[in-house]
Order: structure tokens, then sequence, then C-alpha cells
């Protein structure tokens, strides 16, 4: 079973800040983690993931990841945010059903309010 | 920018009706996926598609549920007898391969049902 815990429902911060947007999982074989961002109104939006090697990732607009086998963790930053950064931002763990396919196991998400 | 198509965008029924929504997943990608997404951002895997078969889809889907894509037309997704516990944000994907685990998946924005 593959579980994703997003521990901060809502988190807030000011035009500029850094921010950390914390996700830990739970697995029972080979990790493949992302991050989706949903504006409001809106569908999910892909940002980054990790798969393999460099554990700190790269995404859209600034953000980055970091994995941690050790921690069970896969947090997402950003030096500092815009005010259009306001968003919901869902963790993604990805199930491996063999022939049938894969499906993403989301955390409950986090939303980010970045005050001007 | 994902370019998956999700119409209606907002869809309002009576209890027992038919509600019919569809997705025009992006094009060049086989693995079309529906999910659920209820107003506590909680994500239900729905079905997801290879072309035209279905590799997987959950209880749910198999009773009051069903889906399809066919050959040269949308995608689309349809609640024989809508229940009020079916109003949430109805969401298609797409990606290039259901074999890959770090396949990226691209949403739409999203069918928004209301039953009343």
């Amino acid at each position: 079973t593959q579980t994703v815990s997003q521990s901060d429902a809502h988190v807030t911060v000011f035009e500029g800040d850094s921010v950390e947007l914390r996700c830990n999982y739970s697995y029972g074989g080979s990790i493949y983690l992302s991050w989706y961002i949903q504006h409001h109104g809106h569908g999910l939006q892909f940002l980054l993931k990790y798969y393999s090697g460099n554990p700190v990732v790269q995404g859209v607009n600034g953000f980055e990841a970091e994995f941690s086998k050790s921690d069970s963790s896969f947090h997402l930053r950003k030096a500092s945010v815009h005010w259009s950064d306001s968003a919901v931002y869902f963790c993604a763990v990805t199930a491996n059903y063999g022939s049938s396919g894969n499906k993403l196991i989301f955390g409950i998400g986090t939303l980010l309010s970045v005050k001007p | 920018n994902s370019k998956v198509i999700q119409t209606p965008r907002y869809l309002v029924k009576g209890q027992g009706q038919k509600a019919k929504m569809r997705c025009i997943p992006e094009k060049g990608h086989p693995v079309v996926f529906w999910y659920q997404q209820n107003k506590n951002n909680e994500f239900k895997f729905l079905i997801n598609f290879q072309n035209q078969e279905v590799l997987q889809q959950i209880d749910m889907t198999e009773k009051r549920f069903s889906a399809e894509c066919p050959s040269n037309s949308p995608c689309s997704l349809e609640i024989q007898s809508s229940e009020a516990g079916d109003s949430a944000l109805y969401l298609c994907a797409s990606s290039l391969s259901r074999g890959a685990s770090a396949e990226t998946l691209y949403f739409g924005s999203g069918t928004r049902l209301t039953v009343l």
C-alpha cells in the first residue's frame, strides 16, 4: 500500500518569502513521486517529479523538491514566492499495477496563500 | 500547458438523472484517466484506458458509472443515476504510456458536477 501525507493543510507567507511544503510517503516498492498545483477553479498542473538520480529535482516557476529515502519525504520548496503561487499543492506517489498500468495516489493538498 | 479538453465545465443534475461529461486527451496520448475530486480535496481513481481498452476500474465505476474512449471520438464518463454524493470535480488526465511509472499525467480543467 502506498500513501501520501501532507501535514500542513494551509501555509501562509508573504511575497518574497521562501516556503517549504511538506510531503511524506509510505511505499511498497519503487518510488515515483511528483508535485502538482491546482489554482482555484482549475485542473491540476504538473510541477516536477522524481524517479531516480539526483534527489533534488527542479521544476517549473522556480520550484524544486528534494527526495529523502531515510525520511520518506519529498518536500517542495521555493526560494522567493510570488502572489501568483497562491494555490493548492498536491504531492503524489505513483502506484504501479503491472499490465493494468499506473495510477497516482494523491495527498489531500496544502493550500498556499501568498500575501502582498 | 496541458491540452486536455473537458466539457462541460459545469453540470447540474437532479437526483436520479444521467450526467455525462467528455474529455479529449492530449494529441498522441493513448492513456486516459478519470479521477473524482471531492470538496475535501480527496482524489478517487475511477477508471483508466489505453486507447479503447479498460485497464483498471474501481467497484463504484462498475455499478452506476460507465466510461468509454471510442476511436476518433472524445472519451466520456457517464453516471446513470446521479446521487448527491456524486457532486464533485471530475478530472480527466492523459499520458503517453501506461508502462512507465515516471510518466507525467496531463490534466484537464475538470467538470464540476452538482447533484441537487
